[in-house]
């Protein structure tokens, strides 16, 4: 089944240690979000690529990086995780901006320690 | 600032009765309103979507649209304990080339055998 898969479901990091999560889609949709959600609060976008197109949020913090090296996978680098960053983060992917489109990974759990 | 507000709950009613969410937003120009239902450390999945003013029902869900009153709702018939999880409405804000899902907080849903 064509669908969108997030490694690790569970990842453990220290303070302020370099973390990398991956999305990989199967879809072929050229659109790919990547959003925060933290315990009991709304998801938050962090950034989107429209094809090769990134799109920041303007509240995005520096922390956050990502990179879509092709149409299949979107990475989500943060550089110095704090303790505020432990959350859920869940990938997305829609074609073009089909609104009844989006589809969401399994999400990964970053907890840091 | 755009905003989608929902009553964070928790809301619970008996087996087999009708479970009512709602969800306000603050922009206008919202076109496209969603609603998701979100288990316990799971992803998000999308029960509904609605675009025009008024009803659309699938199964034992109905989305309502008010447009004027900047309102959407979702009715559950017959709720069943699996129906329990949080309950999240989704609005996309079409402005400037944007297409971006934005979240309210969620209700959540207990229902009681």
């Amino acid at each position: 089944d064509a669908m969108v898969i997030q490694n690790p479901r569970y990842q453990v990091t220290q303070f302020g240690k370099p973390v990398t999560l991956s999305c990989s889609q199967t879809l072929n949709h050229n659109v790919m979000y990547w959003y925060q959600q933290k315990s009991s609060q709304a998801p938050k976008l962090l950034f989107h690529y429209y094809d090769k197109d990134f799109n920041n949020e303007a509240d995005t913090p520096d922390n956050f990086q990502s990179r879509r090296p092709n149409t299949s996978f979107c990475f989500l680098d943060i550089r110095s995780p704090g303790l505020g960053d432990a959350a859920m983060y869940l990938c997305a992917t829609s074609r073009d901006r089909q609104p009844d489109g989006y589809t969401f990974g399994s999400g990964t759990r970053l907890t840091v320690v | 600032q755009k905003e989608v507000e929902q009553n964070s709950g928790p809301l619970s009613v008996p087996e087999g009765a009708i479970a009512s969410l709602n969800c306000t937003y603050s922009d206008r120009g919202s076109q496209s309103f969603f609603w998701y239902r979100q288990y316990s450390g799971k992803s998000p999945e999308l029960i509904m979507f609605i675009y025009s003013n008024g009803d659309k029902e699938d199964g034992r869900f109905t989305a309502q649209l008010n447009k004027a009153s900047q309102y959407v709702s979702l009715l559950i018939r017959d709720s069943q304990p699996s129906d329990s999880a949080t309950y999240l409405c989704a609005v996309i804000y079409s402005g400037a080339g944007s297409y971006q899902l934005t979240f309210g907080k969620g209700t959540k849903l207990s229902v009681i055998p």
